[in-house]
């Protein structure tokens, strides 16, 4: 079956630490994966977009990787501040198939100062 | 701009009652996207409009069906209410730049009693 997985379980660093949240998929050949975050009670902000033929991505202290042979995206958070903390949303888009955007669960990301 | 706008923000209905919920997209955006939101199953997609039509389904019960009108605006209807049916309906909006970006409203909290 196809699957995206995020980590479940939150992940708790230190403020300065750099956060790495991992999105792993099964079965898809993603044209593009894109990386969102939420936060309580409110809609998925969107944060970068890494296409099939590329290997990493940078916005400011945000860095993401894509890797089709693992099947894998790394997102980073360099020198994280309590203000990061929230869901981080992993989103697929398909190249095939009727239900284009595929969401992984998130992973919640606390920042201690 | 303004961003996308949801209404109500939060509703309570019983079993077996039906439910329209409203989106309006940021100002030029064509394509709307609806999403159920639990925390068991993450966000999961119901369906996407452009121009008024039909783009995409999601594997949702018949249910749960939508429209959009000429203005862009679009609802959201679920009829014949089951408890599961509680969650956040967030509605996303997209412009089609290049990064595919799309913009989320704050969403519904539809809880059924």
């Amino acid at each position: 079956s196809q699957k995206i997985e995020q980590n479940s379980e939150a992940l708790n660093i230190q403020e300065g630490k750099t956060a790495t949240l991992t999105c792993n998929y099964t079965n898809y050949s993603p044209a593009y994966l894109q990386w969102y975050r939420q936060d309580p009670g409110r809609g998925p902000v969107f944060l970068l977009l890494i296409r099939e033929n590329e290997k990493e991505k940078r916005k400011e202290r945000l860095k993401v990787t894509f890797d089709t042979t693992l099947k894998q995206s790394l997102f980073h958070i360099t020198a994280s501040q309590p203000a990061d903390s929230a869901t981080y949303l992993c989103v697929l888009r398909r190249n095939t198939g009727f239900q284009k955007l595929v969401f992984g669960t998130g992973t919640r990301l606390l920042v201690s100062p | 701009k303004a961003g996308v706008t949801q209404t109500p923000r939060y509703l309570i209905k019983t079993r077996g009652q039906q439910v329209t919920l409203s989106c309006s997209p940021i100002s030029g955006h064509r394509s709307v996207s609806w999403y159920q939101q639990t925390p068991g199953q993450g966000l999961q997609f119901l369906f996407e409009y452009f121009s008024e039509t039909q783009r995409n389904k999601g594997n949702f019960p018949g249910r749960f069906s939508g429209r959009q009108f000429s203005n862009s605006r679009s609802e959201m209807n679920v009829s014949t209410l089951e408890l599961g049916d509680s969650a956040l309906y967030l509605c996303a909006s997209r412009g089609g730049g290049p990064s595919n970006e799309q913009f989320f409203g704050p969403g519904t909290r539809l809880t059924v009693l």
